[in-house]
C-alpha cells in the first residue's frame, strides 16, 4: 500500500513561490501510476491542481496553469509542486495523492497524504 | 467546469440511523463519480468510485447510487466512526471537480 507525506514551508509571503514535496513509499513514482496535487481552502471542497505521469507528462487545472508546475524526482521517490505569485487566496491545505486507475487525465484519487497547511501572509 | 452541489451541508444523526447525502452535477455525467470520507488531521479516504463500486475495505454499510445529474451516498446502521465530512467528485469532465462537502455529526 502506498503512503504519501507532504512537506514544505507553512508560511509563504505574497508574490513568492510556494514549494511542496510529497514523499512516497510503497510505490515507485518513476514507474507506477499517476501522482497529483490538490488543495482545499477553508469551507470549500477540494480543488485539483495538477497530475503527473511517471514519464513526466503533466496536466494542470486551467484555473492555475499559468502559475503551477509539477515534477517527479525518481531518485528520492518524491514529486513536487511549485505555485508562483501566490496571494492570500492560495492559503489552503495542500494534499498529494495518487491515481492507480487513471484513464487519460480523469480518475479518482486512490490514496492521499494527510495534507500540509500553507498560509500566504507577509 | 462542472459544478458539484452537495446536500445537506450538515447532517446530525444517531448511532444505528440510516442517512443519505445527495450530490448534484451541473450537467449530466456518466457514472464517473467518487465519494471520499475526510476526518480532521487524517488523509482523505476513498469510499466509492464509479458511482457504486465500494473501495476495498470499506464497510458494506456504505452504498452509492444515481445517474445523470443526481447521485446519492447512503450509510446504514451509523457508527460513531462515521463522523466525518463527505465529498463527491466527478471525473467525467476535465477538470475533475468536487462538491463542497457534507459534515456528518453522530449524536
Amino acid at each position: 500500500q502506498v503512503h504519501l507525506q507532504e512537506s514544505g514551508p507553512g508560511l509563504v509571503k505574497p508574490s513568492e513561490t510556494l514549494y511542496l514535496a510529497c514523499d512516497v513509499s510503497g510505490y515507485s513514482v518513476g514507474h507506477n501510476y499517476d501522482w497529483a496535487w490538490l488543495r482545499q481552502s477553508p469551507g470549500k471542497g477540494p480543488e485539483w491542481i495538477a497530475t503527473i505521469q511517471p514519464d513526466g507528462t503533466a496536466s494542470y487545472n486551467p484555473s492555475l496553469m499559468t502559475r503551477v508546475s509539477i515534477s517527479v524526482d525518481s531518485f528520492n521517490n518524491q514529486f513536487h509542486l511549485w505555485l508562483s505569485s501566490v496571494t492570500a487566496a492560495d492559503t489552503a491545505m495542500y494534499f498529494c495523492a495518487t491515481l492507480l486507475h487513471a484513464n487519460g487525465w480523469l480518475s479518482y484519487f486512490d490514496y492521499w497524504g494527510q495534507g500540509a497547511l500553507v498560509t500566504v501572509s507577509s | 467546469d462542472i459544478q458539484m452541489t452537495q446536500s445537506p451541508s450538515t447532517l446530525s444523526a444517531s448511532v444505528g440511523d440510516r442517512v443519505t447525502i445527495t450530490c448534484r452535477a451541473s450537467q449530466s455525467i456518466a457514472a464517473r463519480l467518487a465519494w471520499y470520507q475526510v476526518k480532521a488531521g487524517k488523509a482523505p479516504k476513498l469510499l466509492m468510485f464509479q458511482t457504486s463500486t465500494l473501495e476495498s475495505g470499506v464497510p458494506s454499510r456504505f452504498s452509492g447510487s444515481g445517474s445523470g445529474t443526481e447521485f446519492i451516498l447512503t450509510i446504514t446502521t451509523l457508527q460513531p466512526d462515521d463522523s466525518a465530512t463527505y465529498y463527491c467528485q466527478q471525473y467525467d469532465f476535465f477538470p475533475t471537480t468536487f462538491g463542497q462537502g457534507t459534515k456528518l455529526d453522530i449524536k
